[in-house]
């Protein structure tokens, strides 16, 4: 019930493309849903978050859908870039932050 | 504004031995939390302290505890370290509760 499942565990992209990233939950009682960034060997950064009693976020190229009755969010990247890569995670909080397994994104050039 | 600090960035400890980190929060935060992250089990939820008070824990063994000082600062220590405690500790800070969290860059830990 605590869990958060993410998908996919890597993804490869060309420049210019859209980065998808699909996760899902089962706990209802969740009511914050953060997106993280993680490089190699920093901590993760805060990319976007959203409340369930939305459907979309948009900040800059990045995206969050949400759709409370599947109980699924996606991260969506737009014009991907090579700077982009990196681990993403997503993430769902009632009194403590559970995190999907991460993906990691790769944005060829 | 400074971020979140964590002090040392990289341990070297031995089997049985314990160990204590560090962490500064972002200022007039007062809620810090601490996870564990691995490759095999991701990044998991150690605890939450706010205002000096552990206010939540995740499904850790006794031997991982922590502290939080009134100035916001928290430590986080592991007692008869196991090889399994090899990780990166990551600790997060936020203005009020688990929302809008923010990491600092880890505690690279070795046990050896």
């Amino acid at each position: 019930q605590q869990q958060v499942k993410q998908s996919p565990q890597s993804l490869i992209v060309q420049k210019g493309g859209i980065s998808i990233i699909n996760c899902a939950y089962e706990n209802t009682a969740f009511d914050y849903f953060p997106w993280y960034q993680q490089f190699p060997g920093k901590g993760p950064a805060l990319l976007i978050a959203i409340r369930p009693d939305v459907s979309e976020k948009k900040e800059g190229r990045f995206t969050i859908s949400f759709n409370k009755s599947a109980k699924q969010f996606s991260l969506h990247i737009m014009d991907s870039q090579p700077g982009d890569s990196a681990t993403y995670f997503c993430a769902a909080s009632t009194e403590k932050l559970v995190f999907g397994k991460g993906t990691k994104l790769t944005v060829n050039p | 504004k400074a971020g979140v600090t964590q002090t040392p960035r990289y341990l070297i400890k031995t089997r049985g031995q314990q160990v204590t980190l560090s962490c500064s929060p972002i200022s007039g935060h007062r809620s810090v939390s601490w996870y564990q992250q691995t490759p095999g089990q991701g990044l998991q939820f150690l605890f939450e302290y706010f205002s000096e008070t552990q206010r939540n824990k995740g499904n850790f063994p006794g031997r991982f505890s922590g502290r939080q000082f009134s100035n916001s600062r928290s430590e986080m220590n592991v007692s008869t370290l196991e090889l399994g405690d090899s990780a990166l500790y990551l600790c997060a800070s936020s203005l009020d509760g688990l929302y809008e969290q923010y990491f600092g860059p880890g505690t690279r830990l070795t046990v050896t």
